[in-house]
């Protein structure tokens, strides 16, 4: 049971590049989140899922695009991505109220 | 407008001994709290959690408070080990049905040896 992969887990990206990151859980969760972590910042929202092809903003959508064709995996885009984009991107599942089971990480740089 | 704040960006306790670490929330209408415990190079773990329809919660050497006329909640640890040696995260979330939480900045657990 591998429970929510994150894949990539390190990238380098420069700016104005693209790329998608993959979020991909085996519980059958309807609930799927994408978070930056930053240093003194907390983990904040991007977008979030509450089931198969929804999608919704969160508390910091902007140059973020998400895509959740499959209910087990819940996709993050950068269309173009800027050095404010450098964070640590976690992926999240719930099937509700009892807490999230978080993926391990993606560590993104943007040069 | 930060929803959820953990205002002790670090704690030092010496190990046995109780830590409580601290969070404050501005938000009414959260109705479910958690605390998440995190090791480097690693994503958040569940650590326990409490409704807002009880105070106290408790998990073996974890247990949580929450005070909901002050806004206020509290992780207690007792005993501390070495291995609680953490960052730890409150998150809220109201009933609103999307299950979408905001989490707090964050307090950096040490306990000594």
């Amino acid at each position: 049971n591998a429970g929510v992969t994150q894949t990539p887990k390190f990238r380098v990206l420069k700016t104005g590049q693209s790329m998608t990151l993959l979020c991909a859980q085996d519980m059958n969760h309807e609930y799927m989140y994408w978070y930056r972590q930053d240093p003194g910042m907390g983990l904040r929202l991007i977008h979030y899922s509450v089931g198969e092809g929804t999608t919704a903003k969160g508390e910091v959508p902007d140059g973020y695009n998400v895509s959740r064709l499959k209910k087990q995996n819940f996709l993050l885009g950068l269309e173009s991505a800027a050095p404010s984009q450098t964070s640590v991107y976690f992926c999240a599942s719930t099937p509700g109220y009892y807490g999230y089971t978080f993926g391990s990480g993606t560590r993104l740089t943007v040069v | 407008d930060q929803q959820v704040k953990q205002n002790s960006p670090s704690l030092s306790v010496q190990e046995g001994r109780i830590s409580i670490l601290n969070c404050d929330y501005t938000n009414s209408m959260f109705d479910y709290f958690l605390w998440y415990k995190k090791y480097p190079a690693e994503g958040p773990t569940f650590l326990i959690s409490i409704s807002s329809i009880k105070d106290k919660n408790e998990d073996g050497r974890f247990t949580v408070f929450l005070n909901k006329s002050a806004k206020h909640l509290s992780l207690h640890i007792v005993p501390s080990q070495p291995g609680d040696s953490a960052v730890y995260f409150c998150a809220a979330t109201d009933g609103s049905g999307t299950y979408k939480y905001i989490f707090g900045t964050g307090t950096r657990l040490k306990v000594l040896a």
